[in-house]
């Protein structure tokens, strides 16, 4: 069982809708978690840090789960610009930090 | 203020051949980690630096090493490249101070042939 699971997609909606993508992990001792975003063919950079109370960035929402181990995106009014793939990102601490990447869930936002 | 930067951007390579990767990290930052991102995939840790030594190492044979800099620079070299390193080298900048945030240069493209 891979650490960090995604739904791969594609997920494909059209322009002003809302879409959810859920990511989960296994190693209970993670203890921060990420959402980046990567355009084709350009690196990942850095959307939004994810905070067990939750955190919101405009149109964008980001909730964790530690019970349930799970971390969710919310993008609200997608715009033809979301099209992207979306990865999850967990950091779990011991001796150093080791950051695990999802393997991503792909958007595509149609007019 | 320089972002991560990471050369070359592209690379061929031939089978049994040997390869260096360079990136310098942003500015402040004194961690660098590599990833493999190959195509379709999410990125694949390889390794962390943090005061010139390995601190973390995902599950990457001994043919990828690296070393970090005292200015912090790093490199990753592969030796005896297979057909199945082709892939994206991301390499990432981040600062234990600052909550270890990856920030990713461009990559390095390396085909092997």
């Amino acid at each position: 069982r891979k650490e960090v699971e995604q739904d791969p997609g594609p997920f494909n909606v059209p322009e002003g809708a809302t879409v959810a993508f859920n990511c989960t992990y296994s190693n209970s001792a993670s203890q921060s978690f990420f959402w980046y975003r990567q355009d084709c063919r350009k690196e990942p950079k850095l959307l939004m840090s994810v905070y067990s109370s939750g955190n919101e960035d405009g149109r964008f929402t980001a909730q964790l789960n530690r019970a349930s181990q799970y971390i969710s995106l919310l993008i609200r009014d997608s715009k033809l610009s979301d099209s992207a793939t979306y990865l999850c990102v967990v950091n779990k601490y011991s001796s150093a930090s080791k950051i695990i990447f999802g393997s991503g869930t792909r958007l595509s936002i149609r007019p | 203020d320089a972002g991560v930067t990471q050369s070359p951007t592209h690379l061929i390579k031939t089978r049994g051949q040997q390869v260096t990767l360079r990136c310098s990290p942003k500015s402040g930052h004194d961690t660098v980690s590599w990833y493999q991102q190959a195509l379709g995939q999410g990125p694949q840790f390889i390794f962390q630096y943090y005061e010139e030594e390995e601190r973390q190492r995902g599950n990457f044979p001994d043919r990828f090493s690296g070393h970090q800099f005292p200015n912090y620079s790093s490199e990753l070299n592969v030796n005896a490249l297979l057909l199945g390193d082709s892939a994206l080298y991301l390499c990432a900048s981040s600062s234990r101070l600052a909550g270890n945030i990856q920030y990713f240069g461009a990559g390095t493209r390396l085909s092997v042939l």
